[in-house]
């Protein structure tokens, strides 16, 4: 089955640094979104991405985060100055397209950031 | 308020046993309830999605029920095996995006041999 590509699977860095999270997408994918889940919490939506700009996003996605396609196979997940807070799991997803209830979400496996 | 709430939170069975988990929702409005694996340290696997007007769908051992009246959902794993040791999440999609994804907070599954 195809898969979504995550990296780096772990990632730590000290509050107030950049980082930037990597996704490769399936390919014929055009919908791609970012999710993330504190330890021990449930999963919460970030963005979602189609066209080339923002579709959607959640109260939690401030001016802290950027998303970007620079290419035609990566999607990344910009946040400019960490806080501790944002130690959590971040998912990537994609979906081929929006059409009909069964279509499958594919999650990618995670990149663990960790903020010191 | 839209949420999901699932149960138990934990669940250990002996490997070969069934075991059923519970998803109670209120969102509305409601578009399909999917059933998810997720492995530690993974991503989430679908394992089936249900519309309004599906009561039961199966894929393997896996079987989820839906009754749409009482926003009720179950998940049943049938002879269990030590790799369906994981969480499972019942996630309810409220309209057409996938930013109305909401998520309940998993019941933790152990199958012990």
């Amino acid at each position: 089955e195809p898969e979504v590509t995550q990296t780096p699977s772990h990632q730590v860095t000290q509050m107030g640094q950049e980082v930037i999270l990597r996704c490769v997408p399936i390919s014929n994918h055009l919908y791609f979104y970012w999710y993330r889940q504190i330890l021990g919490q449930k999963v919460e939506f970030l963005v979602s991405f189609y066209n080339n700009e923002i579709s959607e996003k959640s109260e939690i996605f401030d001016d802290q985060f950027s998303v970007e396609r620079p290419d035609g196979s990566n999607f990344t997940l910009k946040i400019r100055s960490t806080k501790l807070e944002d130690s959590a799991m971040y998912f990537c997803a994609s979906i081929e397209r929006l059409m009909g209830p069964d279509e499958k979400l594919f999650f990618g496996s995670g990149t663990q950031l960790s903020v010191l | 308020k839209n949420q999901v709430e699932q149960s138990p939170q934990s669940l250990i069975i002996l490997e070969g046993k069934n075991c059923t988990l519970q998803c109670n929702y209120t969102v509305s409005p409601f578009s399909n309830l999917r059933w998810y694996k997720q492995d530690t340290g993974r991503g989430p696997v679908s394992l089936t999605i249900m519309t309004f007007s599906e009561n039961t769908k199966s894929n393997g051992r896996y079987t989820a029920t839906l009754d749409a009246d009482t926003k009720q959902s179950s998940l049943h794993i049938t002879a269990s095996q030590l790799s369906d040791s994981a969480s499972y999440i019942c996630v309810v999609s409220s309209g057409g995006g996938y930013n109305k994804l909401i998520f309940g907070a998993g019941t933790r599954l152990a199958v012990h041999p």
